[in-house]
């Protein structure tokens, strides 16, 4: 059983479209991230959601909006998509925002024409 | 802002050696602190989690060590072998009450035969 599920895994698009990325996570945890991955292969966050709080990065584009339909899910909606934005998105969970450990999602790899 | 530092960036070895990864942190008020790795193409694998109040944690070959008082974290791997060889990441919480865990750059590390 995957513990973080990320759909797609890859995704090939148009300059102006827009797309989801989902994610879902069956531990039960809180605190759900989107990370971004960049060319360089660093990480970077995206937002931060639990239940109560959503932490957003103050660099993103607000283009990205994160949605959480239930504890278990949340997935990333980009609009108007810019050849900047391709890149490695991850989501991860932990079960306390404070002390839990991180648990990743494959990835979703973002390609941007 | 947490800023995190790991070196080496880059580390190519041959079999059998042990090996010392560095991760430094700015803002020593942190809960946790954690060590990954990452294959080429792949997600991020948990390997240790250390909380504040432990110094070090074991797992097989490696050990993580924890220095709050000093910003430091060393990831220790014993008889190093081709199958270590990928991206080790450490992650701790932000400053500034937000607790989001912020990455360092990683440590590339190619162990050869």
């Amino acid at each position: 059983d995957t513990a973080v599920s990320q759909t797609p895994k890859y995704l090939v698009t148009q300059m102006g479209n827009d797309k989801s990325i989902k994610c879902e996570q069956n531990l039960g945890h809180d605190t759900m991230y989107w990370y971004k991955q960049d060319s360089k292969k660093f990480l970077k966050i995206m937002f931060s959601y639990n239940n109560k709080e959503l932490i957003i990065n103050e660099t993103v584009p607000n283009r990205f909006s994160p949605k959480s339909p239930d504890k278990a899910h949340l997935n990333l909606h980009i609009n108007s998509l810019e050849l900047g934005d391709s890149a490695v998105y991850f989501c991860a969970s932990s079960h306390s925002q404070v002390t839990g450990e991180l648990f990743f999602g494959e990835g979703s790899r973002l390609t941007v024409l | 802002k947490q800023e995190v530092t790991q070196i080496p960036a880059a580390l190519s070895v041959p079999e059998g050696e042990n090996l010392v990864l560095n991760c430094s942190f700015t803002d020593s008020a942190i809960y946790n602190l954690q060590w990954f790795r990452q294959d080429p193409g792949k997600g991020l694998t948990s390997l240790l989690l250390i909380q504040s109040s432990q110094r070090e944690q074991t797992s097989g070959r490696l050990n993580a060590s924890l220095d709050k008082s000093s910003g430091r974290s060393t990831l220790y791997i014993a008889a190093s072998q081709p199958g270590d060889s990928a991206t080790y990441l450490c992650a701790v919480p932000a400053s500034g009450g937000s607790y989001i865990p912020t990455f360092g750059r990683g440590t590339s590390l190619i162990v050869h035969p």
